[in-house]
């Protein structure tokens, strides 16, 4: 079983949409909580930490669920620019990060 | 302010041969750690540096070796390439104390 696992999409959506991506990871030791975004052929970047009172940047929210081991992020009103790969990232105790494979956002006109 | 460099951008080897990646981190940042992403997957932890030294490693064999100078740049050295080892090699970097890191633009190596 991979340590963190996403859905790998594509997500298909129209521009407006409401999407949503869903993360599940194995470690229940793991500490803090990602997820970053990587455009076609560009290195991964980070859109934001996502905490168990769960956050909101703009039109992105992040939700952390620890008892179930699950992490989700919302994006409101769909832009073409949101087009990429998000992927879903764990730290345990040590100091590496673990990735998800990715899921892949298509915003069509 | 310059974010996180890597060269070269681009590299092709042969089976058997060796390769040396490069990496500066970000201004103010101490601590660099590497990643290997294949072709539709996430990137996997090669291994990271703290004050020259290797701090901590994923499970990637002996061939992959690495190096930190006193300017906190670094270097990837595999050696005895496969076929398997052609992926994007990310060099990300890091505060004292910080968990937020930052990624380089990425050497893209091909092994024919």
């Amino acid at each position: 079983r991979k340590e963190v696992e996403q859905d790998p999409g594509p997500f298909n959506v129209p521009e407006g949409a409401t999407v949503a991506f869903n993360c599940t990871y194995s470690n229940s030791a793991s500490q803090s909580f990602f997820w970053y975004r990587q455009d076609c052929r560009k290195e991964p970047k980070l859109l934001m930490s996502v905490y168990s009172s769960g956050n909101e940047d703009g039109r992105f929210t992040a939700q952390l669920n620890r008892a179930s081991q699950y992490i989700s992020l919302l994006i409101r009103d769909s832009k073409l620019s949101d087009s990429a790969t998000y992927l879903c990232v764990v730290r345990d105790s040590s100091y590496k990060l673990i990735f998800g494979s990715g899921t892949r956002l298509l915003v069509r006109p | 302010d310059a974010g996180v460099t890597q060269s070269p951008t681009h590299l092709i080897k042969t089976r058997g041969q060796q390769v040396t990646l490069r990496c500066s981190p970000k201004s103010g940042h101490d601590t660099v750690s590497w990643y290997q992403q294949a072709l539709g997957q996430g990137p996997q932890f090669i291994f990271q540096y703290y004050e020259e030294e290797e701090r901590q490693r994923g499970n990637f064999p002996d061939r992959f070796s690495g190096h930190q100078f006193p300017n906190y740049s670094s270097e990837l050295n595999v050696n005895a390439l496969l076929l398997g080892d052609s992926a994007l090699y990310l060099c990300a970097s890091s505060g004292t104390g910080k968990e937020t890191q930052y990624f380089g633009p990425g050497t893209r190596l091909l092994v024919l």
